[in-house]
């Protein structure tokens, strides 16, 4: 499988600081996505970062890709209570394969 | 602007019974999903659909069978539920044109299974 796998699985900081999530992928991707999921809520699109960009930013938000290292990272700049959920990646691999999900980081921004 | 929505929200059955699990979306996106959610396991992808009548396998099926008559509707039934079908469950739609780029998740149904 290639499923992405997040790194940490739970994260805890304070309001104001800076979160930074992983993820790792086994094959190559056409794009990876990052999904937001608040407590007994569905999944929210974040952000979708091809696999010829390195770099892309959406407010607060900005993620990297490294296509060589297999892996991404979410930064969430200057946190906010309200960004407490899970965050997870999801890889499409090339080909006709669906979506694949991580397991998530739990995040939990302290007021 | 309805989006999509799922119904049950909360769900309560015995080992056995069948149950259906309804998902509607008002968007006209051809792809439609169903995904369970369990700790330690992440989002499985059980069934997908291309468009009406067209549907296909994810990674965990048993158990589950889905059907797409119509292009908003896409139900997931359980024909013999199991204590191990206890999850939750998400649809999400796409757009046809990227459906492997942003989807769209329901509110999810939550469902026990005793």
């Amino acid at each position: 499988s290639q499923q992405g796998e997040e790194d940490p699985q739970a994260l805890s900081i304070q309001e104001g600081e800076n979160a930074t999530m992983n993820c790792s992928y086994k094959t190559s991707i056409n794009n990876l996505q990052w999904y937001r999921q608040n407590s007994g809520r569905g999944l929210v699109h974040l952000i979708l970062i091809r696999s010829n960009e390195r770099e892309k930013h959406s407010g607060r938000l900005r993620v990297t890709l490294d296509t060589s290292k297999k892996s991404s990272s979410l930064l969430i700049t200057a946190s906010r209570a309200a960004d407490t959920a899970s965050y997870f990646c999801a890889t499409d691999a090339r080909g006709n394969t669906p979506l694949v999900f991580g397991k998530g980081t739990r995040l939990s921004v302290i007021a | 602007d309805a989006g999509i929505t799922q119904s049950p929200r909360y769900k309560i059955t015995e080992t056995g019974r069948q149950v259906t699990l309804m998902c509607h979306q008002t968007w006209s996106h051809s792809y439609m999903f169903w995904y369970r959610q369990d700790l330690g396991h992440g989002l499985r992808l059980i069934y997908y659909s291309a468009a009406a009548d067209i549907t296909d396998k994810g990674e965990v099926p048993d158990g589950y069978v889905v059907s797409r008559s119509k292009t908003e509707n896409f139900p997931l039934t359980l024909e013999s539920a199991t204590r191990s079908q206890t999850s939750v469950y998400f649809c999400a739609s796409s757009d046809g044109n990227r459906r492997k780029e942003t989807q769209y998740f329901g509110p999810g149904t939550r469902l026990l299974v005793l």
